[in-house]
C-alpha cells in the first residue's frame, strides 16, 4: 500500500503528558498537511510543509503544538502538556505541487486525553 | 474569507433513488471546490473537483456536481444510490493558493433498503 500512513492509529494519554504522532506521506508528494477533526465537524487545517519548510500555521496551533518534517519525507506532530480539549482525530495529508487541492489523506490518529 | 455551508447534516435515501447533497459557497473570487467522502474507519477520499473548467463535474462512483455561480452552489448528486454510498460527505473550498482546504461541517448519508 503506497498511501499515506499514520502512527499510532489510537493514543490514550493522561492530561499533562506529551504525545507525538507520525505521518508518512506518499513518497513523491512534496507537500504535507496536518488537520484536526473533532466529532461532528469537518477537518480543520493546522499546518503544512513544502519539503522540509513549514510554510503556514493556523491560529489553532497553540504554542503546545509543534510539527516537523526534518528531511522532507515523514512528519511528526507533537503536543506538549496535553489538555482534554486536544482530544480529536489528527489527520495527515499529502499532495504534489500544482495539485494542492487534491490531497490524499491518511487514516488519522485518534487522541483521547483523560 | 472563503467558506462553504452544507445545508443538511443528515440525508436518508432508499437504495436506487437519487441522492442530493447541498452545498453553498462564499468566495470573493472564483473558487476551487471539492467534494470529499469519509467512510467509517477509512481516510478521506476525493470524489470530484471544480477548478473553473466545465461547470458540470463528474467524479468517482457515479457522483457529479454542478457549479452554479448565480446560486453560489455546488450540490453533489447521484442518480441511483447504492448501499456502499453510505458515508459522510464534505464540501470543501481551497484557500491560500490551494494550500489549505476549508471543510464544511459534513453531511451524513444513510442508504436504506
Amino acid at each position: 500500500d503506497t498511501g499515506v500512513s499514520q502512527n499510532p492509529r489510537h493514543k490514550i494519554t493522561k492530561r499533562g503528558q506529551n504525545v507525538t504522532f507520525r505521518c508518512d506521506p506518499i513518497s513523491e508528494h512534496n507537500r504535507l498537511y496536518w488537520y484536526r477533526q473533532t466529532l461532528g465537524q469537518g477537518p480543520e487545517f493546522l499546518t503544512y510543509f513544502q519539503n522540509e519548510a513549514q510554510l503556514e500555521k493556523s491560529r489553532l496551533l497553540s504554542d503546545r503544538f509543534s510539527a516537523e518534517r526534518p528531511k522532507g519525507s515523514f512528519s511528526t506532530l507533537e503536543i506538549q502538556r496535553t489538555e482534554q480539549g486536544d482530544s480529536a482525530m489528527y489527520l495527515c495529508a499529502s499532495s504534489m505541487t500544482g495539485q494542492e487541492g487534491e490531497q490524499f489523506f491518511g487514516p488519522g490518529t485518534r487522541l483521547t486525553v483523560l | 474569507a472563503q467558506s462553504v455551508t452544507q445545508l443538511d447534516s443528515h440525508v436518508s435515501v432508499s437504495e436506487g433513488t437519487p441522492v442530493l447533497l447541498r452545498c453553498n459557497y462564499s468566495s470573493s473570487y472564483s473558487p476551487s471546490l471539492f467534494w470529499y467522502v469519509q467512510h467509517p474507519n477509512k481516510g478521506l477520499q476525493l470524489l470530484l473537483k471544480y477548478t473553473s473548467a466545465a461547470t458540470l463535474v463528474k467524479g468517482i462512483n457515479g457522483f457529479e456536481a454542478e457549479f452554479k455561480k448565480s446560486e453560489t452552489s455546488f450540490h453533489l448528486t447521484k442518480p441511483s444510490a447504492h448501499m456502499s454510498d453510505a458515508a459522510e460527505y464534505f464540501c470543501v473550498v481551497s484557500t491560500g493558493g490551494g494550500n489549505k482546504l476549508t471543510f464544511g461541517t459534513g453531511t451524513q448519508l444513510k442508504v436504506e433498503l
